[in-house]
């Protein structure tokens, strides 16, 4: 019943260092989603892959990279962290476009 | 661009009543409408959704009406219960972005706070 799983929950990070958010599921889904929410603003799409092998921009990827690694996982980076990249992050999934995205419990990320 | 608006909080109730979160959106096509519970320290579930104008989602005792002619979808609940106390989001779906992937775009946020 794990669902989709995310590492770490909670990370500091120092301005200009870098580091990988992990995020695997086990529900054999197709699409997978990293997401960032920031305080009055809900949740904003940052990266997406829709199927293995793809990977796609969504409305706020800058100072992102995905990889996705296979079908069950999925990782965000950061390159160089800044301050305004202190957010929660949030993976998903779905087994298609018109099934109920599942998310995991969140990264609570700190960058000082 | 696809947009949602939510009734801003926190809102904090007593135990039995009724509740009312107010959610409007703006979107080019005909989204799907999605409301979605945070409890405290976990990630976001799905509780109800509708796919098309006037369809009723439910669940768990709560009730969303899909109103194109408003573009709204308010979410209801006529007894709420202290495990109610969550985050809600409304959300919608686009049915041409994102192409093969769902994208959701998604409102502020609201802080139900039900007290005994």
């Amino acid at each position: 019943n794990a669902g989709v799983t995310q590492t770490p929950k909670f990370q500091v990070l120092k301005t200009g260092q870098s580091m990988t958010l992990q995020c695997a599921q086990d529900m054999n889904h197709n699409s997978m989603y990293w997401y960032r929410q920031d305080p009055g603003m809900g949740l904003r799409l940052i990266y997406y892959s829709a199927s293995e092998g793809t990977t796609d921009k969504g409305e706020v990827p800058n100072g992102y990279n995905v990889s996705r690694l296979n079908k069950r996982e999925f990782s965000l980076r950061l390159e160089s962290a800044a301050p305004s990249q202190t957010s929660v992050y949030f993976c998903a999934s779905s087994a298609t476009r018109d099934t109920e995205a599942f998310f995991g419990q969140g990264t609570r990320l700190t960058v000082v | 661009g696809d947009s949602v608006t939510q009734m801003e909080g926190p809102v904090t109730l007593s135990e039995e009543a009724f509740l009312t979160i107010n959610c409007t959106y703006t979107a080019t096509g005909y989204p799907s409408l999605f409301w979605y519970v945070q409890y405290p320290g976990e990630g976001l579930q799905l509780l109800l959704k509708a796919t098309k104008a006037d369809d009723k989602g439910s669940n768990k005792g709560f009730e969303a009406t899909y109103r194109k002619e408003t573009t709204s979808f308010h979410l209801e609940k006529g007894s709420v219960q202290v495990s109610d106390s969550a985050v809600y989001f409304c959300a919608l779906s686009d049915p041409y972005q994102g192409g093969s992937a769902r994208q959701l775009t998604f409102g502020s946020g609201t802080q139900l706070t039900v007290l005994p």
